[in-house]
C-alpha cells in the first residue's frame, strides 16, 4: 500500500490567514492525488483532483500543488467555513489510502 | 442532482454480518465506481472497496477475507457486506461515488454516512 502522511497534523490559524498544507506519498503517484475537506458530522467534500484541479464549485482560494510524492494544499486567504479537517488522498492504485488528516482551527 | 443515501442497521453484535445499502437517487452512477469508505470514532478515512456499474470488485487487502461488495442495476442500489465484525469495525460508513477524469480517479459525490456500532 501506498502510506500518505500529512503535516501538520494540526494546526491554529486566523481568519486571513494564508494556509499550508503537504501531504508526502511513500512512492511516486505522478498527480494522482486528491484533497478533501470535512466538517463535524459531514461527509468529506472533494476540494481538488489531479493535483491542482479544481472541483466545481470550489472557492477559487483553495488551490493544490505537486507532483512525484510531494503535494501542497494552499488556502490563500482563511475564511470562518474553512476551519474544518484536510484529507489528502492517492487515486494512482488499489488500495486507495488517505493521509491521516489536518485538523485547521481558529487561533 | 445524483445523491447517495446509506442504510442499515446501526447496531450488531460482535461475530455478525454488518449490511449496508446504497440508495442512488436522481440519477445513475452508470460510468463510475460505487464505493465504501469508513471512518472510526474520531480517526481518519478507511478506503473498504468499489464496484463498476459492470459488476467488477477490488477490496481493500486488509478487509479483503470478510467484504463483499454487490450491485443492484435494477433498484439503483449498492451494497456492502462486512463479515465477522469486531469492536474494531465501528465506524462511520460511508458509500461515494468515485469519478473518472482521463485517467484521474476521485469521489465526488458522497452520502451522508451512517454510523455502525458493533457491540453486544
Amino acid at each position: 500500500d501506498i502510506q500518505m502522511t500529512q503535516s501538520p497534523s494540526s494546526m491554529s490559524a486566523s481568519v486571513g490567514d494564508r494556509v499550508t498544507i503537504t501531504c508526502r506519498a511513500s512512492q511516486g503517484i505522478a498527480t494522482h492525488l486528491n484533497w478533501y475537506q470535512q466538517k463535524p458530522g459531514k461527509a468529506p467534500n472533494l476540494l481538488i483532483y489531479a493535483a491542482s484541479s479544481l472541483q466545481g464549485g470550489v472557492p477559487s482560494r483553495f488551490s493544490g500543488s505537486g507532483s512525484g510524492t510531494d503535494f501542497t494544499l494552499t488556502i490563500s486567504s482563511l475564511q470562518p467555513e474553512d476551519f474544518a479537517t484536510y484529507y489528502c488522498q492517492q487515486g494512482y492504485i488499489i488500495p486507495r489510502t488517505f493521509g491521516q488528516g489536518t485538523k485547521v482551527e481558529i487561533k | 442532482q445524483v445523491q447517495l443515501q446509506e442504510s442499515g442497521p446501526g447496531l450488531i453484535k460482535p461475530s455478525e454480518t454488518l449490511s449496508l445499502t446504497c440508495s442512488v437517487s436522481g440519477g445513475s452512477i452508470s460510468g463510475s465506481y460505487g464505493s465504501w469508505i469508513r471512518q472510526p470514532p474520531g480517526k481518519g478515512l478507511e478506503w473498504i472497496g468499489y464496484i463498476y456499474y459492470s459488476g467488477n470488485t477490488n477490496y481493500n487487502p486488509s478487509l479483503k477475507s470478510r467484504v463483499t461488495i454487490s450491485l443492484d442495476t435494477s433498484k439503483k442500489q449498492f451494497s456492502l457486506k462486512l463479515g465477522s465484525v469486531t469492536a474494531a469495525d465501528t465506524a462511520v460508513y460511508y458509500c461515494a461515488r468515485e469519478k473518472g477524469s482521463g485517467t484521474y480517479w476521485f469521489s465526488d459525490l458522497w452520502g451522508r454516512g451512517t454510523l455502525v456500532t458493533v457491540s453486544s
